[in-house]
């Protein structure tokens, strides 16, 4: 199966929002909740923000959320800070294996 | 508190193998399956398999079936990963990641990263 379609980058404002979506097929994004985001900033490991779709763990921003519409899921960060420039990769799995995005670098303005 | 701890980095010729380790600590170690993730300069992460610590039984990625081996020792809460037949192109940062409490899930916490890279 092949990787998660992703924009290769997005870019805001501080304050504003922007959506980061991840294209699947309704094999693995349209057929299972099991789509997470990671944060990775340079040098560092990737965090997990988001799973199960709409889940944050304890201690990510509210600011992050999730959902999804048929083989697409999205990540939106509303409310733009300076730290949150860094890449973000979508995750789906199915019961076999687990697909990656490729990659989206965000960018604060 | 949980922590997955990797080995150093490490330089290898091509048509060697590396085997990089993954100690963690802080949880039930036999209670969360643990993954293996790619990452080569400058890209995104690529998934590579899983290991099932509590019986060792594994499952890899088709593009590494037959390159990749992961093992477990529970005596020491460390799982390892062993890269044979290596490339220039397997130059990359390796991470383990554990998953929930199904194989096939989110990763939510994740080793330093194990730099690899391979060079004549």
């Amino acid at each position: 199966q092949s990787a998660l379609t992703q924009p290769a980058s997005v870019s805001g404002s501080p304050g504003q929002s922007i959506t980061i979506s991840c294209t699947g097929t309704s094999s693995d994004v349209g057929d299972y909740n099991s789509v997470s985001w990671y944060q990775q900033h340079p040098g560092k490991a990737p965090k997990l923000m988001i799973y199960d779709v709409i889940i944050r763990p304890s201690g990510v921003s509210s600011r992050f959320s999730g959902s999804k519409s048929g083989n697409t899921a999205s990540l939106t960060i509303s409310g733009l800070q300076a730290e949150d420039e860094a890449d973000y990769y979508c995750s789906s799995c199915t019961s076999t294996l687990v697909l990656f995005g490729g990659g989206t670098k965000l960018t604060v303005l | 508190q949980v922590q997955v701890v990797q080995s150093g980095a490490e330089v290898k010729k091509p048509g060697a193998s590396v085997k990089v380790s993954c100690k963690a600590s802080g949880y039930s170690f036999t209670s969360y399956y643990m993954h293996w993730v790619r990452q080569a300069p400058g890209q995104g992460l690529e998934w590579m398999g899983l290991i099932n610590p509590s019986g060792g039984s594994t499952s890899y990625a088709q593009k590494f079936q037959g390159r990749v081996t992961m093992t477990r020792d529970t005596s020491t809460s460390t799982v390892y990963m062993e890269l044979s037949s290596l490339r220039s192109e397997d130059t990359a940062v390796f991470y383990c990641a554990t998953s929930g409490g199904v194989p096939y899930s989110y990763f939510d916490y994740w080793g330093q990263g194990t730099l690899v890279t391979v060079s004549s």
